[in-house]
C-alpha cells in the first residue's frame, strides 16, 4: 500500500549528541522525500528534503540518506541542542517532476526527539 | 521571508454550524493545500489547488468540504455542517510551481467541534 511510517516513536538524546531518526516508505513510486519539524502547537518546518536520484544530503547540522534498496531514509542531526526538542515527521511524495503534478504530501507519523540538558 | 499565515489561530464551533477558515499562501506560490491532523496523529492531506480549480482530493475531503480561492491573496477552507470529528489542526500549504517542490506549511487553525 502507500504508506510511510517511522520506526521509533520517541527518541531521548544528550545535548550535543547526535540523533539519528529513521523513516520507512512502501510506494517505490516515491521520488521525493521531505523532513519535517512540529514544534507544539506549530505548523510542519520544512528541514531537508532529497530526490530519489541521490543518496544523501546534507544542510547545516541536518544530513538526510535515503536507502532506495530497503525503502529507508534517515535524519542525522549533528551535535542535537534543546531547541531540536519536537516531533519529526518525513513525508513522501510521487509524480511529474515537470512540475504538472500536486505532489500532495504523505507523512509518516512522527518521532518525538527529546534533548536532555 | 515570506510565511503562509492562518486565520483564525483557533476556532470552537458547535456540530452542525459553518466554518470558514482563512489561509493567505506565500504570495508567489501557486499550488495551495490543506491538510489536517487530528490529535496525536499524523498529518493528512485533504485537497490541493492550482489554477482556480480542486486538482486532488482525499477520501476525507467529502461534500461538506469546499476550497475557495475569492481573490489574489486568500485561500479558504468551509466546512459546511461541523461533525465533532472534525475537530482538529488544519494545515494550510503552498508550494511554486518550480522543480523546488518544498510545501511550506502555515501554523495551523486548531477546529474544536462541541
Amino acid at each position: 500500500g502507500e504508506s510511510v511510517g517511522l520506526h521509533l516513536p520517541t527518541l531521548s538524546v544528550q545535548e550535543g549528541d547526535n540523533s539519528i531518526i529513521n523513516c520507512a516508505y512502501s510506494n517505490s513510486a516515491s521520488d521525493y522525500f521531505i523532513w519535517y519539524k512540529q514544534e507544539s502547537g506549530k505548523g510542519p518546518q520544512f528541514i531537508i528534503d532529497i530526490r530519489s536520484n541521490m543518496d544523501k544530503r546534507q544542510g547545516q547540522r541536518v544530513t538526510v540518506l535515503l536507502n532506495k534498496t530497503v525503502k529507508h531514509l534517515s535524519l542525522q542531526i549533528a551535535a542535537t541542542q534543546p531547541g531540536d526538542s519536537a516531533v519529526y515527521f518525513c513525508a513522501e511524495n510521487w509524480g511529474d517532476q515537470s512540475g504538472g503534478s500536486n505532489y500532495k504530501l504523505t507523512f509518516g507519523k512522527g518521532t518525538l526527539l527529546t534533548v536532555n540538558p | 521571508e515570506p510565511e503562509v499565515t492562518q486565520t483564525p489561530s483557533h476556532q470552537v464551533t458547535q456540530m452542525g454550524q459553518e466554518v470558514i477558515l482563512r489561509c493567505v499562501p506565500i504570495s508567489n506560490h501557486l499550488y495551495f493545500y490543506w491538510y489536517r491532523q487530528i490529535l496525536g496523529q499524523k498529518v493528512e492531506f485533504l485537497v490541493s489547488f492550482y489554477n482556480n480549480e480542486i486538482s486532488e482530493k482525499s477520501e476525507i475531503f467529502d461534500d461538506q468540504f469546499s476550497v475557495e480561492r475569492p481573490d489574489g491573496s486568500n485561500f479558504t477552507l468551509k466546512i459546511r455542517s461541523t461533525k465533532l470529528e472534525d475537530s482538529a489542526m488544519y494545515f494550510c500549504a503552498s508550494r511554486t510551481s518550480g522543480k523546488t517542490d518544498t510545501q511550506y506549511f502555515g501554523p495551523g487553525t486548531r477546529l474544536t467541534v462541541l
